[in-house]
């Protein structure tokens, strides 16, 4: 069975940093591209960054609003993706999710975690 | 960036009736658009790739057609668990953004 399981969130101060785990089983983590999203309280989800496979270059993407604050890494020995957070701001309060690729460097994600809320408040 | 918008915001039907989606892209982007339906305090499901593909597992009742920029999500016999939110997203190139998403209630 397929599963990912976020971890790492909570409340943090506005400019800290946090690191979200995505914890994944049940398939070979090498093969699949790997994403994060957000969905603010009461909002739409929202497309964060992207990491492709290692045999199709490890690249990653960010959506703009968190290039340059965000990094996304993936262990494939540990079937890990991770997601550093760094300068948050109060805008950055949601729910993350992490979610698989359909394949090394598919658009469309099949499978997601349950979500970890990050609240970021003072 | 390509913008997706949906319509309507939101709709209501009764258990068995039909509901349409529609969901447009800024400019074109081929047949890579997913669909996934979201219930509250739940993580997205896919239901459609490709614009017209539907995942394994997905009742046969959602279809999904279209594109270049105009898509369509249609749920053919409306049931209880179809209730939740549903979400347009390209994949056509980076950034990949989501519609703001449709509620389907029922009548």
């Amino acid at each position: 069975e397929v599963q990912l399981v976020e971890s790492g969130g909570g409340l943090v101060q506005p400019g800290r940093s946090l690191r979200l785990s995505c914890t994944t089983s049940g398939f070979n983590f090498g093969d699949h591209a790997m994403s994060w999203f957000r969905q603010a309280p009461g909002r739409g989800l929202e497309w964060l960054s992207f990491i492709r496979s290692n045999p199709y270059g490890g690249t990653t993407e960010y959506a703009a609003s968190v290039s340059g604050r965000f990094t996304i890494s993936r262990d494939d020995s540990k079937r890990l993706a991770y997601l550093q957070m760094n300068s948050l701001k109060t805008d950055d309060t949601a729910v993350y999710f992490c979610a698989r690729g359909a394949s090394h460097s598919s658009g469309w994600f099949d499978y997601w975690g349950q979500g970890v809320l990050v609240t970021v408040s003072s | 960036d390509i913008q997706m918008t949906q319509s309507p915001s939101s709709v209501s039907a009764s258990v068995g009736g039909r509901v349409t989606i529609t969901c447009r892209a800024s400019q074109p982007i081929n047949t890579w658009l997913a669909w996934y339906q979201q219930k509250p305090g739940k993580a997205p499901k896919l239901l459609i790739y490709g614009a017209s593909n539907l995942q394994n597992g997905v009742p046969s009742r959602f279809s999904g057609s279209g594109s270049g920029t105009d898509f369509t999500l249609i749920i053919s016999s409306l049931q209880a668990e179809d209730v939740a939110t549903y979400y347009c997203q390209h994949a056509n190139n980076f950034p990949f953004t989501f519609g703001p998403g449709t509620k389907v209630e029922i009548k």
